[in-house]
Protein backbone atom coordinates (compact mmCIF):
# COMPACT_ATOMS: atom_id res chain seq x y z
CA UNK A 1 0.00 0.00 0.00
CA UNK A 2 0.76 3.44 -0.14
CA UNK A 3 2.29 5.54 2.09
CA UNK A 4 3.87 8.99 2.82
CA UNK A 5 6.24 10.07 5.63
CA UNK A 6 6.39 13.30 6.44
CA UNK A 7 9.34 14.98 9.33
CA UNK A 8 9.18 16.60 11.62
CA UNK A 9 5.77 17.05 13.04
CA UNK A 10 6.84 19.95 14.53
CA UNK A 11 9.95 22.40 14.64
CA UNK A 12 10.97 25.67 16.46
CA UNK A 13 13.73 27.60 14.20
CA UNK A 14 15.32 30.85 15.22
CA UNK A 15 15.30 33.48 12.50
CA UNK A 16 17.53 33.54 9.83
CA UNK A 17 18.55 29.55 10.81
CA UNK A 18 18.22 27.47 7.81
CA UNK A 19 15.71 24.95 7.08
CA UNK A 20 15.37 21.18 5.86
CA UNK A 21 11.82 18.92 5.52
CA UNK A 22 11.97 16.16 3.97
CA UNK A 23 8.89 14.12 2.52
CA UNK A 24 9.19 10.72 1.29
CA UNK A 25 6.55 8.29 -0.38
CA UNK A 26 6.70 4.48 -0.71
CA UNK A 27 4.24 1.97 -2.61
CA UNK A 28 4.30 3.92 -5.96
CA UNK A 29 6.56 4.64 -8.26
CA UNK A 30 6.99 8.51 -10.41
CA UNK A 31 4.07 10.00 -8.10
CA UNK A 32 3.42 13.90 -8.44
CA UNK A 33 4.99 15.46 -5.41
CA UNK A 34 3.40 19.14 -3.66
CA UNK A 35 4.39 21.09 -1.26
CA UNK A 36 1.45 22.98 0.74
CA UNK A 37 1.37 25.90 3.91
CA UNK A 38 -0.97 26.49 5.58
CA UNK A 39 -0.78 29.86 7.11
CA UNK A 40 -3.40 31.70 9.61
CA UNK A 41 -5.87 32.81 7.87
CA UNK A 42 -4.60 31.70 4.22
CA UNK A 43 -5.85 27.91 3.80
CA UNK A 44 -4.10 26.03 1.60
CA UNK A 45 -1.15 27.30 -0.51
CA UNK A 46 0.76 25.31 -2.97
CA UNK A 47 4.38 26.19 -2.99
CA UNK A 48 5.87 23.78 -4.75
CA UNK A 49 5.28 20.64 -7.28
CA UNK A 50 6.99 18.11 -8.98
CA UNK A 51 6.23 15.57 -11.89
CA UNK A 52 9.79 13.93 -11.58
CA UNK A 53 13.23 13.83 -10.66
CA UNK A 54 15.02 17.34 -10.54
CA UNK A 55 11.53 18.90 -11.78
CA UNK A 56 10.49 21.80 -9.56
CA UNK A 57 7.73 23.89 -10.22
CA UNK A 58 7.38 27.20 -7.68
CA UNK A 59 3.92 28.62 -7.49
CA UNK A 60 4.57 31.81 -5.27
CA UNK A 61 7.66 33.57 -4.93
CA UNK A 62 8.94 33.60 -1.49
CA UNK A 63 11.87 32.40 0.49
CA UNK A 64 11.75 28.62 0.43
CA UNK A 65 13.05 26.37 -2.48
CA UNK A 66 12.19 22.62 -3.11
CA UNK A 67 14.37 19.75 -4.51
CA UNK A 68 13.70 16.15 -6.11
CA UNK A 69 16.75 14.16 -5.41
CA UNK A 70 14.83 10.97 -5.45
CA UNK A 71 11.87 9.64 -7.51
CA UNK A 72 10.12 9.40 -3.71
CA UNK A 73 11.83 12.12 -1.81
CA UNK A 74 10.70 15.55 -1.70
CA UNK A 75 13.01 18.39 0.41
CA UNK A 76 11.50 22.11 1.22
CA UNK A 77 14.35 24.03 1.94
CA UNK A 78 15.51 27.81 3.18
CA UNK A 79 18.61 29.58 3.84
CA UNK A 80 17.45 31.68 6.23
CA UNK A 81 13.95 31.66 7.97
CA UNK A 82 11.99 34.78 7.94
CA UNK A 83 8.98 35.03 10.60
CA UNK A 84 6.07 34.99 7.55
CA UNK A 85 7.61 31.34 7.47
CA UNK A 86 5.79 30.22 10.25
CA UNK A 87 2.96 27.58 9.23
CA UNK A 88 1.94 24.32 8.76
CA UNK A 89 3.48 22.57 6.25
CA UNK A 90 2.23 19.66 4.22
CA UNK A 91 3.92 17.15 1.45
CA UNK A 92 1.34 15.73 -0.93
CA UNK A 93 1.48 12.91 -3.47
CA UNK A 94 -0.68 11.70 -6.42
CA UNK A 95 -0.87 9.32 -8.96
CA UNK A 96 -2.39 9.65 -12.40
CA UNK A 97 -6.25 9.93 -11.39
CA UNK A 98 -5.95 9.14 -8.28
CA UNK A 99 -6.25 12.59 -6.50
CA UNK A 100 -3.85 13.69 -3.82
CA UNK A 101 -2.85 11.74 -0.48
CA UNK A 102 -1.49 13.99 2.09
CA UNK A 103 1.32 13.68 4.39
CA UNK A 104 0.41 14.60 8.68
CA UNK A 105 2.33 17.71 8.29
CA UNK A 106 4.88 19.82 10.01
CA UNK A 107 4.22 22.53 12.11
CA UNK A 108 6.84 25.17 12.12
CA UNK A 109 7.44 28.19 14.22
CA UNK A 110 9.70 31.09 13.47
CA UNK A 111 10.55 32.70 16.54
CA UNK B 1 -6.77 36.06 -7.05
CA UNK B 2 -8.22 33.79 -5.65
CA UNK B 3 -9.50 31.39 -7.59
CA UNK B 4 -11.36 29.05 -5.16
CA UNK B 5 -13.79 30.80 -2.46
CA UNK B 6 -15.26 29.71 0.70
CA UNK B 7 -17.02 32.49 2.04
CA UNK B 8 -18.16 31.25 5.36
CA UNK B 9 -15.20 30.72 7.51
CA UNK B 10 -17.29 28.83 10.00
CA UNK B 11 -20.24 27.10 10.41
CA UNK B 12 -22.04 25.74 13.79
CA UNK B 13 -25.11 23.09 13.07
CA UNK B 14 -26.97 20.56 15.10
CA UNK B 15 -26.41 17.44 15.72
CA UNK B 16 -28.87 15.18 13.33
CA UNK B 17 -29.48 18.36 11.05
CA UNK B 18 -28.12 19.02 7.56
CA UNK B 19 -24.77 20.55 7.26
CA UNK B 20 -24.41 22.45 3.83
CA UNK B 21 -21.00 24.29 3.15
CA UNK B 22 -20.52 26.40 0.15
CA UNK B 23 -17.82 26.93 -2.49
CA UNK B 24 -17.61 29.63 -5.28
CA UNK B 25 -14.78 29.59 -8.25
CA UNK B 26 -14.09 31.75 -10.68
CA UNK B 27 -12.25 30.09 -13.61
CA UNK B 28 -15.27 27.87 -15.47
CA UNK B 29 -12.42 25.74 -17.02
CA UNK B 30 -11.97 24.14 -13.83
CA UNK B 31 -12.88 20.61 -14.63
CA UNK B 32 -12.68 18.33 -11.27
CA UNK B 33 -13.74 19.35 -7.74
CA UNK B 34 -12.92 18.22 -4.82
CA UNK B 35 -13.84 18.05 -1.09
CA UNK B 36 -11.04 17.22 1.84
CA UNK B 37 -11.78 17.35 5.60
CA UNK B 38 -9.25 18.02 7.64
CA UNK B 39 -8.20 17.78 11.77
CA UNK B 40 -5.94 20.07 14.07
CA UNK B 41 -2.38 19.07 13.47
CA UNK B 42 -3.59 16.50 10.75
CA UNK B 43 -2.89 16.62 7.02
CA UNK B 44 -6.21 16.63 4.92
CA UNK B 45 -8.23 13.24 3.94
CA UNK B 46 -9.81 13.33 0.73
CA UNK B 47 -14.31 13.27 1.40
CA UNK B 48 -16.02 12.85 -1.72
CA UNK B 49 -15.16 14.57 -5.69
CA UNK B 50 -17.29 15.57 -8.88
CA UNK B 51 -16.65 15.99 -12.25
CA UNK B 52 -17.42 19.26 -14.08
CA UNK B 53 -19.94 16.65 -16.45
CA UNK B 54 -21.79 15.82 -13.32
CA UNK B 55 -24.20 17.75 -11.37
CA UNK B 56 -24.51 15.52 -8.02
CA UNK B 57 -22.24 12.74 -6.28
CA UNK B 58 -23.71 10.78 -3.52
CA UNK B 59 -21.23 9.03 -1.04
CA UNK B 60 -23.23 8.02 2.30
CA UNK B 61 -24.07 10.36 4.45
CA UNK B 62 -22.00 12.79 1.80
CA UNK B 63 -23.52 14.74 -1.40
CA UNK B 64 -21.67 17.11 -3.94
CA UNK B 65 -24.04 19.29 -6.03
CA UNK B 66 -22.35 21.42 -8.68
CA UNK B 67 -23.73 24.34 -10.43
CA UNK B 68 -21.60 25.10 -13.26
CA UNK B 69 -23.68 27.91 -14.43
CA UNK B 70 -23.05 29.56 -11.44
CA UNK B 71 -20.21 28.51 -10.67
CA UNK B 72 -21.36 27.02 -7.30
CA UNK B 73 -20.45 23.96 -5.35
CA UNK B 74 -21.92 22.84 -2.25
CA UNK B 75 -21.08 20.10 0.13
CA UNK B 76 -24.14 18.45 2.14
CA UNK B 77 -23.72 16.43 5.03
CA UNK B 78 -26.83 14.67 6.47
CA UNK B 79 -27.63 13.80 9.47
CA UNK B 80 -24.39 15.82 10.87
CA UNK B 81 -22.67 13.90 13.68
CA UNK B 82 -19.80 14.59 16.25
CA UNK B 83 -16.81 13.49 14.04
CA UNK B 84 -17.99 15.64 11.23
CA UNK B 85 -16.26 19.12 13.23
CA UNK B 86 -13.30 19.88 11.64
CA UNK B 87 -12.32 22.13 8.44
CA UNK B 88 -13.78 21.67 5.39
CA UNK B 89 -11.49 22.25 2.45
CA UNK B 90 -13.53 23.15 -1.44
CA UNK B 91 -10.50 22.32 -3.94
CA UNK B 92 -10.79 21.99 -7.96
CA UNK B 93 -8.11 21.58 -10.20
CA UNK B 94 -8.49 21.70 -14.38
CA UNK B 95 -7.89 17.62 -14.66
CA UNK B 96 -7.35 14.82 -12.67
CA UNK B 97 -4.48 14.59 -12.77
CA UNK B 98 -3.26 18.34 -12.61
CA UNK B 99 -2.38 19.99 -9.12
CA UNK B 100 -5.53 20.98 -6.86
CA UNK B 101 -6.08 24.48 -5.69
CA UNK B 102 -7.58 24.51 -2.56
CA UNK B 103 -10.44 26.98 -0.83
CA UNK B 104 -9.12 28.95 2.37
CA UNK B 105 -11.93 26.33 4.43
CA UNK B 106 -14.73 26.76 6.34
CA UNK B 107 -14.61 25.35 10.21
CA UNK B 108 -17.92 23.14 11.03
CA UNK B 109 -19.43 22.94 14.36
CA UNK B 110 -21.23 20.14 14.90
CA UNK B 111 -23.14 20.60 18.32
CA UNK B 112 -24.92 18.63 20.75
Amino acid sequence: SQTIHQWPATLVQPVGSPLSLECTVEGTSNPNLYWYRQAAGRGLQLLFYSVGIGQISSEVPQNLSASRPQDRQFILSSKKLLLSDSGFYLCAWSVRGYGYTFGSGTRLTVV
Amino acid sequence: DQQVKQNSPSLSVQEGRISILNCDYTNSMFDYFLWYKKYPAEGPTFLISISSIKDKNEDGRFTVFLNKSAKHLSLHIVPSQPGDSAVYFCAASFNRDDKIIFGKGTRLHILP
